[in-house]
């Protein structure tokens, strides 16, 4: 059954500690990409990898950190630098955008505490 | 860059009454318009799309129109039923971004049919 998985689905962390969000898709994407998802923010993007060892940051990369070493995942990293963590985390992957649709994972809600 | 501005960021309709949902976009080079509808709790889908050189596109009680020239999209959904209460997404696929490929997305719209 092809698709994108998350963990965890729920993050709890203390203020100061680095977690790390696991993205994993078997769909044979190249492209995937993270997104952060705040109420009345719609979805912001923060990393994007189009191919394996190469990533580019978004538009709210500070404070997040990626990695790309296997085409089927993408973690990301949320460091005790980036000040407003709290917030419902969104992987994606695609072909090709002009040709094809981005799919999207079930989401894993952080909560600083 | 792009930017894409969507309204209403509420809209609330009775059942069996039509929504529209308006973006409007800043790059004329964007090329690719999909929305996707959110439900409470769950992950963003893909409804409808359409590309840069189509004006209309319809899939049963939904329809998306594009205006190139006045830079603006739109999601027309027909005959509203309970289960159409979502938040949707527009987002656009800027042509000029030298081979990267990254949608921007409008702030959302909440939609809800009353029963």
């Amino acid at each position: 059954d092809g698709g994108i998985t998350q963990s965890p689905k729920y993050l709890f962390r203390k203020e100061g500690q680095n977690v790390t969000l696991s993205c994993e898709q078997n769909l044979n994407h190249d492209a995937m990409y993270w997104y952060r998802q705040d109420p009345g923010q719609g979805l912001r993007l923060i990393y994007y990898s189009q191919i394996v060892n190469d990533f580019q940051k978004g538009d709210i990369a500070e404070g997040y950190s990626v990695s790309r070493e296997k085409k089927e995942s993408f973690p990301l990293t949320v460091t005790s630098a980036q000040k407003n963590p709290t917030a419902f985390y969104l992987c994606a992957s695609s072909i090709l955008l002009s040709t094809g649709e981005l799919f999207f994972g079930e989401g894993s809600r952080l909560t600083v505490l | 860059g792009e930017n894409v501005e969507q309204h209403p960021s509420t809209l609330s309709v009775q059942e069996g009454d039509s929504a529209v949902i308006k973006c409007t976009y800043s790059d004329s080079a964007s090329n690719y318009f999909p929305w996707y509808k959110q439900e409470l709790g769950k992950r963003p889908q893909l409804i409808i799309d359409i590309r840069s050189n189509v004006g209309e596109k319809k899939d049963q009680r939904i329809a998306v129109t594009l205006n190139k020239t006045a830079k603006h999209f739109s999601l027309h959904i027909t005959e509203t039923q309970p289960e159409d209460s979502a938040v949707y997404f527009c987002a656009a696929l800027p042509g000029s971004q030298g081979g990267s490929e990254k949608l921007v997305f409008g702030k959302g719209t909440k939609l809800t049919v009353n029963p």
